[in-house]
This record gives C-alpha cells, sequence and structure tokens, in this order.
C-alpha cells in the first residue's frame, strides 16, 4: 500500500471547516483513499473514501488532487465532538488490510 | 446499523492467567473480523484476520499460540490472551466486515482495554 503522509496535529476552531491534509504521493491507479477517526479510548470510525472523484456524505467531504498525489478531508462544522486523531490510508479495494498510520490529532478549540 | 460490541470494555488479570474478549456483530452478519492492538500514544495494528468457520491468518510477529481466536459465527469473534504478561497490556480492538465488497468499510467496536499487573 502506498505511503501516506499526515501533518501530526492541528487545531481548529468550533464551527469553523477543518481541512486536513493528506500526501500519498506513491499511490496507485487502482488504490482508494480512505479516512478514519478514532476519538480517544474508542475504536475507529469510518468518515468517508474516494477514487479520484470528490465525495461527500452526511459527515464530510473528501477533496481528491486531479493527480491523485494528496487529498484533504474537509469537516465543514467542526465541533468539539470532532477532536480526535483522523488517519488518511490508501488501499486496493478488495484488500482488506487497514494499515494505520500516526494520523493527525485534531483539537477543536470552543 | 452495522454496530460491533465488546465485551468486557477493560479487564485486570494477573499476570499468567489468561483473558478472553468477545466481539460481537450486532446487527449483521460479518463474514470477516479483524482484532487490532494498539499501545499508548500508538497507531494501530493489525494482530489478526478471522474468518467465520476457518483459521485465524495472523500477521507477521504475533504469536498464534499466544493470541487464539475463534470465529465460530457469523456474529462472534473472541480472542484469547493466554498466560498474560504486562507486555501484553494494550487496548484490543476489534472490526467487522459485511464482505469483500466492504472491506474498506470496516465497523469497529468500542476496544477492550486490557491491564496485566
Amino acid at each position: 500500500d502506498a505511503k501516506t503522509t499526515q501533518p501530526p496535529s492541528m487545531d481548529c476552531a468550533e464551527g469553523r471547516a477543518a481541512n486536513l491534509p493528506c500526501n500519498h504521493s506513491t499511490i496507485s491507479g487502482n488504490e482508494y483513499v480512505y479516512w478514519y477517526r478514532q476519538i480517544h479510548s474508542q475504536g475507529p470510525q469510518y468518515i468517508i473514501h474516494g477514487l479520484k472523484n470528490n465525495e461527500t456524505n452526511e459527515m464530510a467531504s473528501l477533496i481528491i488532487t486531479e493527480d491523485r498525489k494528496s487529498s484533504t478531508l474537509i469537516l465543514p462544522h467542526a465541533t468539539l465532538r470532532d477532536t480526535a486523531v483522523y488517519y488518511c490510508i490508501v488501499r486496493v479495494l478488495n484488500d482488506y488490510k487497514l494499515s494505520f498510520g500516526a494520523g493527525t490529532t485534531v483539537t477543536v478549540r470552543a | 446499523g452495522a454496530v460491533v460490541s465488546q465485551h468486557p470494555s477493560w479487564v485486570i488479570c494477573k499476570s499468567g492467567t489468561s483473558v478472553k474478549i468477545e466481539c460481537r456483530s450486532l446487527d449483521f452478519q460479518a463474514t470477516t473480523m479483524f482484532w487490532y492492538r494498539q499501545f499508548p500514544k500508538q497507531s494501530l495494528m493489525l494482530m489478526a484476520t478471522s474468518n467465520e468457520g476457518s483459521k485465524a491468518t495472523y500477521e507477521q510477529g504475533v504469536e498464534k499460540d499466544k493470541f487464539l481466536i475463534n470465529h465460530a459465527s457469523l456474529t462472534l469473534s473472541t480472542l484469547t490472551v493466554t498466560s498474560a504478561h504486562p507486555e501484553d497490556s494494550s487496548f484490543y480492538i476489534c472490526s467487522a466486515s459485511l464482505g469483500k465488497r466492504d472491506w474498506g468499510e470496516q465497523y469497529f467496536g468500542p476496544g477492550t482495554r486490557l491491564t496485566v499487573t
């Protein structure tokens, strides 16, 4: 699986959009970009995934650059409950393995 | 939907004893379940993959005789840590998948905190 690079931490203000970057410059054509998050002392939670088109669901939006070498997860209106470690993972769709890196610790402040 | 539970949520045991952790998919049948371990301030590490009715597949470096995994039904997988030692103290998390087409959307349990004294 391609490696990903994420900033170790970031702060954002409650009510504002949080933009989480992820670099995956060695991504292959058949690899998807997945985002999970882990709130302290809980199991990870699936957020969203995409191949090359931008995706949106009730939790977030995923913007993938045209060359697919990077992506951004957008939490449109961050709340205190969005404070968590966010993991960007690239993998082939039918490969069960999820390789969790260090992720980005996001702290939402009031 | 797609809720996964774990029991117990935390457990303290003495060195040398065994402890069993249960992982259940509450509202779906999980063809495949996964077990992860997470040490403090570290990321999740996949330990093993279990398919209902067959032997688990362990990741490199994980002792299969120490971490016994049983996946007896489509809704239950168990992890038994045998002869536990303090270094086995960790956060154990299971996840379940609906099947090949949804492996990316693994549904995680809340985790079990194991402390070995």
